[in-house]
């Protein structure tokens, strides 16, 4: 079965700071990973994905993220944060072997950013 | 416009009163999913379809029903909804079964009182 965690169920970072949030995924055949963010009282919306393309994803708002199979890890980064990318962060995997998974999501990461 | 429509988005109601939240797609996708979010907790997937007729149980199944008569709806039901069952709830639908494009409804929160 598939797995991911996040770790850090808070993160706070200043204005202008790095942003890393943190996922491991687990998983017995090549996964695909996305990262989903959630803004206050809104649905959800993808950020970028992993299909077993480039192993450098960039995706929308300047967030990119890297996969990384001997770490089992897609850390999600931005170089700088601004006030508006304070955001409820999930990573989520499903794979391409066929099964009825689905995605299997992360319990989330609240980013704060400090002014 | 391809989208994901539920509803309704937002709903209170009472312990024990059955209830049906709606999701339909426009995209001719055969996978569809519904999921419930949780403080804490992240998306859990609560059941699964892969076509008409054929669904599946996802992490968190209990007190929950689904329906799969037509390939652009897949409704949710809570025959006797209980207060933990008070949560935020996402219908998804994708072209494959990995859904690595999938398209989400806007959500429906739900309080059961």
């Amino acid at each position: 079965a598939q797995s991911v965690t996040q770790l850090g169920s808070h993160v706070s970072v200043s204005e202008g700071a790095l942003v890393l949030l943190r996922c491991n995924y687990s998983s017995s055949v090549p996964p695909y990973l996305f990262w989903y963010v959630q803004y206050p009282n809104q649905g959800l919306q993808l950020l970028l994905k992993y299909t077993s393309a480039a192993t450098l994803v960039k995706g929308i708002n300047g967030f990119e993220a890297e996969f990384k199979k001997s770490e089992t890890s897609f850390h999600l980064t931005k170089p700088s944060a601004h006030m508006s990318d304070a955001a409820e962060y999930f990573c989520a995997v499903s794979y391409s072997g066929g099964g009825a998974d689905g995605l299997t999501f992360g319990k989330g990461t609240h980013l704060i950013i400090q002014p | 416009e391809a989208q994901v429509t539920q509803n309704p988005r937002y709903l209170i109601t009472v312990t024990g009163k059955k209830l049906t939240v709606t999701c339909s797609q426009n995209m001719n996708h055969e996978y569809m999913s519904w999921y419930r979010q949780d403080p804490g907790l992240g998306l859990r997937q609560i059941y699964y379809s892969m076509n008409v007729e054929v669904t599946d149980k996802g992490d968190v199944p209990e007190g929950y029903k689904v329906s799969r008569k037509e390939k652009r709806n897949f409704p949710l039901i809570l025959e006797s909804p209980s207060p933990n069952q008070t949560s935020l709830y996402f219908c998804a639908s994708s072209l494959g079964q990995s859904f690595t494009e999938a398209f989400f409804g806007q959500g429906t929160r739900l309080t059961v009182v």
